[in-house]
């Protein structure tokens, strides 16, 4: 079956550094997306990886290692405003999104 | 990118009743989408809201329950119909503006109670 892991909730402290791990299974793979959903809103894209490596993107920087099925999004410099659901998601070989239940990061002063 | 309007943003409806969420995109989309987010959890697809043509329902969804519109390449309606409790949710439409491996884009979603 298809699967997408990753933790429930985080906890960091403002100005520091977290990562969001992220693990899938799914029927071939197109790529990975991360996404963030403040509450009461609807997700906004992030990143996506498609190739080995790290993409970085200002505070924000995406992991892929295929041969794992292994994925991290990297937050640099938290603010009080990155708290948010972080949704991972696999891009399967119909093109079908696997989303991941989302893992809540709440940041504290 | 793409703009994406949805309307309700959010209603309360009575048990046995439908109701109709539209959604509007600023620009000629490709592929059209319906999620439904239920409190605390991730998105789950209801089905591809395809042109011209019936829509293609995950597993789990029938057309009876949610039918869809989707009579242009920038509009497109969900019914949820004869609704219980258990379909108080977040309905979310998203568009994918290209490609296959294109971002998706949501709107602002609709919140959905059911007494």
């Amino acid at each position: 079956g298809q699967n997408i892991d990753q933790p429930t909730e985080m906890t960091a402290t403002e100005g520091a550094i977290v990562q969001i791990n992220c693990t899938y299974q799914t029927s071939g793979f197109n790529g990975l997306f991360w996404y963030q959903q403040h509450a009461g809103e609807a997700p906004t894209f992030l990143s996506y990886n498609v190739l080995d490596g790290l993409e970085e993107k200002g505070r924000f920087s995406s992991f892929l290692s295929r041969s794992k099925g292994y994925s991290y999004l990297l937050l640099k410099e938290l603010q009080m405003k990155d708290s948010a659901s972080y949704l991972c998601a696999g891009l399967d070989s119909n093109y079908q999104l696997i989303w991941g239940a989302g893992t809540k990061l709440i940041i504290k002063p | 990118s793409a703009v994406i309007s949805q309307k309700p943003s959010r209603d309360i409806c009575q048990r046995g009743t439908s109701l109709t969420i539209q959604c509007q995109v600023d620009s000629q989309v490709t592929m059209m989408f319906w999620y439904r987010q239920q409190p605390g959890q991730s998105l789950t697809l209801i089905a591809t809201a395809n042109q011209g043509s019936e829509a293609t329902y995950e597993s789990g969804f029938v057309i009876d329950k949610f039918p869809i519109s989707r009579p242009n390449l920038t509009f497109s309606t969900l019914t949820v119909s004869n609704m219980s409790p258990e379909d108080s949710s977040i309905y979310l439409c998203s568009v994918r503006t290209s490609s296959d491996a294109g971002e998706l884009f949501f709107g602002e979603g609709s919140r959905l109670t059911v007494l």
